[in-house]
């Protein structure tokens, strides 16, 4: 059973398409997590929510829209793709705890190829 | 801007070489630092979370230390199965845990 999932894995899209990554946790964790690994590889916070409540909105264009139906799941939203949110996106989550010792659980990424 | 730098960015070992990976951090109350492993296509796993300057920690043949700047991996005797991308992380100064600040990683190979 994979603890973190996130569906598509790879998705390569037009300009200005809309597209949807999806992610599931079966770790009961209460907080949730999108980053972003660019080129360089770094890893940057976008969003966090806590028990379905955004906590965290990283000064990412509003063209992403984060949504999270319930604590289990956290879906990504892209409009209007510019060749610039080409990366690996990848969803983890953490317990109350885990949050406060770093202790993540990432999926496996999904890689978004804007051409 | 609150950083963390990782060095070297890429290490090539022969198995049995022991080395160091560093990582260090310009936050200035530090509230935690963190090492990650990733394997390529992969997403990061968690190894350990050090506190307090003189912490160590160990997990097999890695051990990381910390010190009031700047926090090592240290690699003792590598098999070809720890070749991966190590990660460090912190939380910034102004901001929960919930926003962790990640250094670029270091590629590191190791060679039978």
């Amino acid at each position: 059973d994979t603890a973190v999932s996130q569906t598509p894995k790879y998705l390569v899209t037009q300009m200005g398409n809309d597209k949807s990554i999806k992610c599931e946790q079966n770790l009961g964790h209460d907080t949730m997590y999108w980053y972003k690994q660019d080129s360089k590889k770094f890893l940057k916070i976008m969003f966090s929510y806590n028990n379905k409540e955004l906590i965290i909105n990283e000064t990412v264009p509003n063209r992403f829209s984060p949504k999270s139906p319930d604590k289990a799941h956290l879906n990504l939203h892209i409009n209007s793709l510019e060749l610039g949110d080409s990366a690996v996106y990848f969803c983890a989550s953490s317990s109350s705890k885990g949050s406060m010792t770093g202790e993540l659980f990432f999926g496996e990424g999904s890689r978004l190829t804007v051409l | 801007e609150d950083q963390v730098t990782q060095s070297p960015e890429a290490l090539r070992l022969q198995e049995g070489e022991s080395s160091s990976l560093n990582c260090s951090y310009t936050v200035s109350g530090l509230r935690g630092l963190f090492w990650y492993r990733q394997d390529p296509g992969k997403g990061p796993e968690f190894l350990f979370t050090l506190y307090s300057a003189g912490e160590e920690k160990e997990k097999e043949r890695l051990k990381a230390t910390l010190t009031k700047k700047e926090s090592f991996l240290h690699i003792t005797a590598p098999k070809p199965e720890d070749s991966a991308t190590y990660l460090c992380a912190v939380p910034p100064d102004l901001g929960g845990y919930n926003k962790l600040i990640f250094g670029a990683g270091t590629r590191l190979a190791v060679h039978p």
